[in-house]
């Protein structure tokens, strides 16, 4: 079992639908966890954090974390073209950070 | 406020030649990483350094890989011999200080082809 799992995709939503990613961890003391996005040929950019249960939400986007499900999931609102990108999930507990391998998510005008 | 720095942007060798990477982290930030991510996988972490002591090398294949970060700033990742596995980005991140709300910046990386 992966630590960090993630569909790898790709995920295809119409411009202006929700985009829902998902990510299941192994690690149960894991303690934050962050979505990453990354566009081709690119760095990854912190878009999102979130370290207790239930919903963060940061404009068109909302965290979601369920630790006793041991799953976190972005929700990406009124998707434009501009998403399109790779979104890593990484999980962290005290100075060791593990990232997912990914989803590749389009949004199609 | 500057991003994080990295050199080269490219690099191409050959299979057991020798290469080295540099990176400058974002001014004040005392924690410094290096992650390898190979194509259609996420980073993978190689080293951890809190200013310029290491705090996580368990993941760095230390028979070919070494880094450094002398006076807690900028750092360097060297291959020695390089081999056809070692194609990757290699990334460079950094943060304030280590703790579980850290957030990471990372650099543009370099991507390594070993031919």
């Amino acid at each position: 079992q992966k630590e960090v799992e993630q569909n790898s995709g790709p995920l295809s939503v119409p411009e202006g639908a929700i985009a829902s990613l998902n990510c299941t961890y192994s690690d149960r003391g894991s303690q934050s966890f962050f979505w990453y996005r990354q566009y081709s040929g690119k760095s990854p950019e912190l878009i999102m954090s979130i370290y207790s249960n239930g919903d963060k939400e940061d404009g068109r986007f909302t965290a979601q974390l369920n630790k006793a499900s041991q799953y976190v999931s972005l929700l990406i609102r009124d998707s434009q073209p501009s998403d399109s990108a790779t979104y890593l999930c990484a999980v962290k507990r005290n100075n060791d950070m593990r990232f997912g391998a990914g989803t590749r998510l389009t949004v199609k005008p | 406020e500057a991003g994080v720095a990295q050199s080269p942007r490219y690099k191409i060798i050959e299979k057991r030649q020798s290469v080295a990477f540099w990176c400058n982290p974002i001014s004040g930030h005392a924690t410094l990483y290096w992650y390898q991510q190979i194509l259609g996988q996420g980073p993978k972490l190689l080293i951890q350094f809190q200013n310029n002591g290491v705090v996580d090398d368990s993941q760095l294949p230390k028979d070919r890989f070494s880094a450094e970060r002398l006076k807690g700033v900028d750092s360097t990742l060297k291959i020695q011999p390089a081999k056809l596995e070692d194609s990757a980005v290699y990334l460079c991140a950094s943060s304030l200080a280590p703790g579980v709300n850290e957030k990471l910046f990372f650099g543009s990386g370099t991507q390594l082809s070993v031919l």
